[in-house]
């Protein structure tokens, strides 16, 4: 399938394995996060969302943690399948931007 | 199936076509959005509407020009285009800019664009 092609980090892992998507954000007023998935050919795909008022919330398979002090996010997914072969982005909202700040991305790969 | 459907998914044109780009959702939602994905950069926000009224042109050059006949309708028209603006361009839609809650975007599938 097409690709975007972006030099983008990339994490390796199992499949059975636990992954761990970190992201660094950059404004300490935003109170709105969420993580989405990128397969290849497709748009972006809403997985999980949250408030900054929580610094933890799970999904089917996913976590997400917030981290305020050091704005830092992350996503967990646990016994990682081979369909979660993907880019993630974290995204972040901005009130005093009025919008949605995208991430780079990272690149999960998910070996047999 | 995301709720917001993007035609065509495919598009090759020359620098001298007028072509222009299509989205519909399915969603209810009252604000729509065009963000372009390239290789060398990121999702760049292009123009957001908000109840069919343009909110935001992120200093999109005048060769993409956004149409939103209704809340459920949104088009690129594009006139000659650069070799450089062959990308993939992503349509999206949310419940309401204004509210935090509503704030999660949801996208279509995109269309790839190239320009030759």
């Amino acid at each position: 399938g097409e690709s975007v092609g972006l030099h983008l980090p990339t994490l390796s892992v199992q499949e059975g394995d636990n992954s761990i998507i970190n992201c660094a954000y950059s404004n300490s007023a935003s109170d709105y996060f969420i993580w989405y998935k990128q397969e290849s050919g497709k748009g972006p795909q809403f997985i999980i969302d949250i408030r900054s008022n929580m610094d933890k919330r799970q999904g089917q398979r996913v976590t997400v943690l917030l981290n305020k002090t050091v704005k830092h996010l992350s996503l967990q997914i646990a016994a990682t399948q081979p369909g979660d072969s993907a880019v993630y982005f974290c995204a972040e909202w901005s009130g005093g931007y009025n919008k949605l700040i995208f991430g780079a991305g990272t690149r999960l790969a998910v070996h047999p | 199936e995301t709720g917001v459907t993007q035609t065509p998914r495919h598009l090759v044109m020359g620098m001298t076509n007028k072509k222009s780009l299509k989205c519909e959702q399915h969603l209810g939602h009252n604000a729509m959005y065009w963000y372009k994905q390239s290789a060398k950069k990121p999702l760049e926000l292009m123009f957001v509407y908000n109840f069919k009224e343009q909110t935001e042109n992120n200093s999109v050059p005048s060769r993409f020009s956004p149409e939103c006949p209704n809340s459920s309708h949104l088009f690129l028209h594009l006139h000659t285009l650069q070799p450089e603006d062959s990308a993939l361009y992503l349509c999206a839609s949310s419940q309401d800019r204004r509210d935090v809650s509503g704030n999660t975007i949801y996208f279509g599938e995109g269309s790839w664009l190239t320009v030759v």
